[in-house]
């Protein structure tokens, strides 16, 4: 069974940045693709971007593309994601989650628990 | 980008009806790469349908899903009071993933 542990809330001031992560206990982390979600309080899902660790390669939102680095650390089965010039906007909870494919269907199976970033001055 | 609208925006309904929710896309979405979530207060989303029409593990008969291009459902054929939640469908192109808006499903 996998589980997806995530870092705690975070408050942050507008203009600096945020760094959350997510730990795999319960399988090997390297051969999936993660995938970060934010959402806004009563809003809807909203994708940010994804890493295959082993292929080191990552995909970014348009809507976030220079703003975002999403990371991987193999040998602690841990992912990142740092959000930087943080505005009020990214006040949200933001949300990993694995990547699964399955013959020819791909999917999001497991997520993690969230993580609250607050961006206040 | 394809952008995934979803309708109705609320369904209300009472325990034992049917609920039927339609997602569309902007253009045509790979089957295999069509997948619907299930989110309550407070929780992660929880996958409900993957490739469009298979049930992941755990999840009762009542739900199903079909479609296919661009017009894809998620039926629920007998509504019962733990299926209030808001849904939604997700779809992966060219290495981007993207969301619908989601419908919220309420239970009289």
């Amino acid at each position: 069974q996998v589980q997806l542990v995530q870092s705690g809330a975070e408050v942050k001031k507008p203009g600096s940045s945020v760094k959350v992560s997510c730990q795999a206990a319960g399988d090997t982390f390297s051969p999936y693709t993660f995938n970060w979600v934010r959402q806004a309080p009563g809003q809807g899902l909203e994708w940010v971007g994804r890493i295959s660790p082993r292929l080191r390669a990552t995909t970014y939102a348009q809507k976030f593309q220079g703003r975002v680095t999403i990371t991987a650390d193999e040998s602690t089965n841990t992912g990142y994601m740092e959000l930087r010039s943080l505005r009020s906007e990214d006040t949200a909870v933001y949300y990993c989650a694995r990547e699964w494919q399955q013959l020819v269907s791909l999917f999001f199976d497991y997520w993690g628990q969230g993580t609250l970033v607050t961006v206040s001055s | 980008e394809i952008v995934l609208t979803q309708s109705p925006g609320t369904l209300s309904l009472s325990p034992g009806e049917r609920a039927t929710l339609s997602c569309r896309a902007t253009q045509s979405v790979s089957s295999g790469y069509l997948a619907w979530y299930q989110q309550k207060p407070g929780q992660a989303p929880r996958l409900v349908i993957y490739g469009a029409y298979k049930r992941a593990t755990g999840i009762p008969d009542r739900f199903s899903g079909s479609g296919s291009g661009t017009d894809f459902t998620l039926t629920i054929s007998r509504l019962e009071p733990e299926d209030s939640a808001v849904y939604y469908c997700q779809q992966y192109d060219r290495s981007l993933w993207t969301f619908g808006q989601g419908t919220k499903v309420e239970i009289k």
